[in-house]
């Protein structure tokens, strides 16, 4: 099975609002990424949260990790038409080395 | 620079044919990989090599084949296609530190057995 799980699958809202999803896995980790893959395309790297950090910030992106409960989210602030892609996070597993493990991801779409 | 390069863009097969899906970065990366996406299973890692002449198996090795002669490039092989080998290819770089920064992926295979 995965090493990390996605929630929502899907997630559909109106230009202006904020989406958020979540991340949960099972083993500790290194660190935790989050990648955004437009249809079609190859997945383009967002923010990388440490496992020693809380929160983090970039742009419209606020990454959390609370590595007590396995889990992270991930909120995109006043969304954008462009912002319609699929969400994917992935770990980093302590004694992992080389694997990077990816979710099945949350399919967002933002409508004007 | 280019980046992380990828042919070709789509490839169709037939059972037991055999390919080589290329891959080559620019950026001077010790680390690259290749993973598989399907419908609703987010990416698999497939192989990994982190310098010229390692390579190491991933989550799903079977049926595919690499080597890693250069820096620059890291060929996937397929020896007797298979229809569930049918799937979209990334190949990814990165340099590894103390854990894995960032991965920087190619555009994407899509590949069909019949």
């Amino acid at each position: 099975s995965q090493q990390g799980e996605e929630d929502p699958q899907a997630l559909s809202i109106q230009e202006g609002e904020n989406a958020t999803m979540n991340c949960s896995y099972k083993t500790s980790i290194n660190n935790l990424q989050w990648y955004r893959q437009n249809s079609g395309r190859g997945l383009v790297h967002l923010i990388l949260i440490r496992s020693n950090e809380r929160e983090k910030h970039s742009g419209r992106l606020r990454v959390t990790l609370d590595t007590s409960k396995k889990s992270s989210s991930l909120l995109i602030t006043a969304s954008r038409a462009a912002d319609t892609a699929s969400y994917f996070c992935a770990t980093d597993v302590v004694d992992s080395w080389g694997k990077l493990q990816f979710g099945a991801g949350t399919q967002v779409v933002v409508t004007p | 620079n280019a980046g992380v390069t990828q042919t070709p863009k789509f490839q169709v097969l037939k059972t037991g044919q055999s390919m080589t899906l290329q891959c080559a970065q620019d950026m001077n990366h010790e680390y690259m990989s290749w993973y598989r996406q399907d419908p609703g299973m987010g990416l698999r890692l497939i192989h990994y090599s982190v310098g010229a002449g390692i390579t190491d198996q991933g989550e799903v090795p079977n049926g595919y084949n690499v080597s890693r002669s250069t820096t620059e490039d890291f060929p996937l092989r397929l020896l007797s296609a298979a229809p569930s080998q049918t799937s979209v290819y990334f190949c990814a770089s990165s340099t590894p530190g103390r854990g894995f920064e960032k991965l920087f992926f190619g555009s994407g295979t899509q590949l069909s057995v019949l």
